[in-house]
């Protein structure tokens, strides 16, 4: 079956601090992939994604590339701000008409000023 | 990206009763779109996949008798849940698929079962 790893949380850091976080994952298939982000009280945004191995995913500052030979999906962002606090999943979808997101746990990203 | 609306944003009603949650997607049209249960400080559960003009497609533990949903249109679908008890409080979240590759989320719900 399809999983998504996410490295233990919470992660707090400093402002423009540099930020990794990572995410495995195991699919069958060729597998799209996901970040998304969750602010308090909110629901989820696309913050950005990548459908084939070696493409990278931006915006915001925040990048991710498709790393088959590694499974990996790792989101990094060189300068964090406190607005940059929020719950972060990584998440994955096999494309096809009854395709469906597995998520990771999320992880709870804390910034002080 | 595509915008997803959620109605109401919070609501609290008394064990027993049923409430219902719309989930519209404002500026596409979703053949598609699912309904999550979020728990505090977890991920998102999905409950199942709402086909506008067909049957909804539960996960597996999901009672499709308490968790009723219809998916009239190609921009509504709404979640009813039934005879509401305190466990079922829990913040629960739509989206809408755009296309294969891609779901927007709503802004989700926070029910309250006294």
């Amino acid at each position: 079956g399809n999983s998504v790893t996410q490295m233990e949380g919470p992660v707090t850091l400093s402002e423009e601090a540099f930020l990794t976080i990572n995410c495995t994952y195991t699919a069958t298939g060729y597998p799209s992939l996901f970040w998304y982000v969750q602010y308090p009280g909110e629901g989820l945004q696309l913050l950005l994604k990548a459908t084939k191995a070696d493409d990278k995913g931006s915006n915001k500052g925040f990048e991710a590339t498709y790393r088959k030979e590694t499974t990996s999906f790792h989101l990094e962002k060189g300068s964090v701000q406190v607005s940059d606090s929020a719950v972060y999943f990584c998440a994955l979808s096999v494309p096809g008409a009854n395709s469906k997101l597995t998520f990771g746990k999320g992880i709870t990203l804390s910034v002080r000023p | 990206g595509a915008v997803v609306s959620q109605h109401p944003s919070r609501v609290i009603c008394k064990s027993g009763t049923s409430v219902k949650i719309e989930c519209r997607s404002l500026d596409f049209q979703a053949t598609t779109m699912f309904w999550y249960r979020q728990f505090p400080k977890q991920s998102l559960m999905l409950m199942a996949t709402s086909n506008e003009g067909s049957k909804a497609t539960y996960e597996q533990g999901v009672e499709k008798d308490k968790f009723l949903i219809n998916h009239a249109s190609l921009t509504l679908s709404t979640l009813t849940v039934t005879s509401a008890h305190p466990e079922d409080s829990s913040f629960y979240i739509c989206s809408a698929r755009a296309d294969l590759e891609t779901q927007y989320f709503g802004p989700g719900t926070r029910l309250l079962v006294l």
